[in-house]
């Protein structure tokens, strides 16, 4: 089972509104990773973290999404503005080195319903 | 650019038989090979980590070879379970990127 916990499991929103999620990694794992998965199950990286700093992020995530790792809090995603197409099922992973070839451990995710 | 193609699904299988997903991947870098799979209501799990070329992987039952020539890794089992009914990916890590690349997952269904 699991040891990355997210939380909450299902969040409805309406376009506009605020929507933000939150997830703690597995123990003694510094680095973190959001993920989105859509209906097709394709994978989108939005952004990943070392202790409390972004190591990358993508476009989106700059604009509309932020998300932050604070010391001894959860890390959380939240988008600012949903939309519509932004309903989808979003992953949160972490790794113990966060390198290229290291396995990253998966939460069970949040799945984001915009109306 | 970089890309991984595995095999549409769904795949709809008996118990007992043998499955094969198949993968290939386009790239400039030496990636590390990856196979996750995705129950119902959960995120992926590794399943195993694809070792160097020419050399098998297992786990559950599950095998790969990674084909450095052909630039695949196929993911292999003799005899499937109903308890392997789930999402199959195979995955991609980059070092000049530091993130997975996800295939676009093989659905399988393993009937009684």
């Amino acid at each position: 089972n699991s040891k990355v916990i997210q939380t909450p499991r299902y969040l409805v929103k309406g376009q506009g509104q605020k929507a933000k999620m939150r997830c703690i990694p597995e123990k003694g794992h510094p680095v973190v990773f959001w993920y989105q998965q859509n209906k097709n199950n394709e994978f989108k990286f939005l952004i990943n973290f070392q202790n409390q700093e972004v190591l990358q992020q993508i476009d989106m995530t700059e604009k509309r999404f932020s998300a932050e790792c604070p010391s001894n809090s959860p890390c959380s995603l939240e988008i600012q503005s949903s939309e519509a197409g932004d309903s989808a099922l979003y992953l949160c992973a972490s790794s113990p080195t966060g390198g290229w070839a290291e396995t990253l451990y998966f939460g069970s995710g949040t799945r984001l319903t915009v109306l | 650019g970089d890309s991984v193609t595995q095999t549409k699904g769904p795949v709809t299988l008996s118990e007992g038989t043998s499955l094969t997903v198949n993968c290939s991947y386009e790239t400039k870098q030496y990636p590390t090979l990856f196979w996750y799979v995705q129950y119902p209501g959960e995120g992926p799990q590794l399943l195993f980590k694809v070792p160097k070329a020419n050399e098998k992987g297992s786990n559950r039952g599950f095998e790969a070879t990674y084909d450095k020539g052909t630039t695949s890794f196929h993911l292999q089992k003799a005899s499937v379970q109903e308890s392997d009914s789930a999402v199959y990916y195979c995955v991609l890590g980059m070092s000049n990127y530091n993130v997975l690349y996800f295939g676009s997952g093989t659905k399988l269904t393993v009937e009684p």
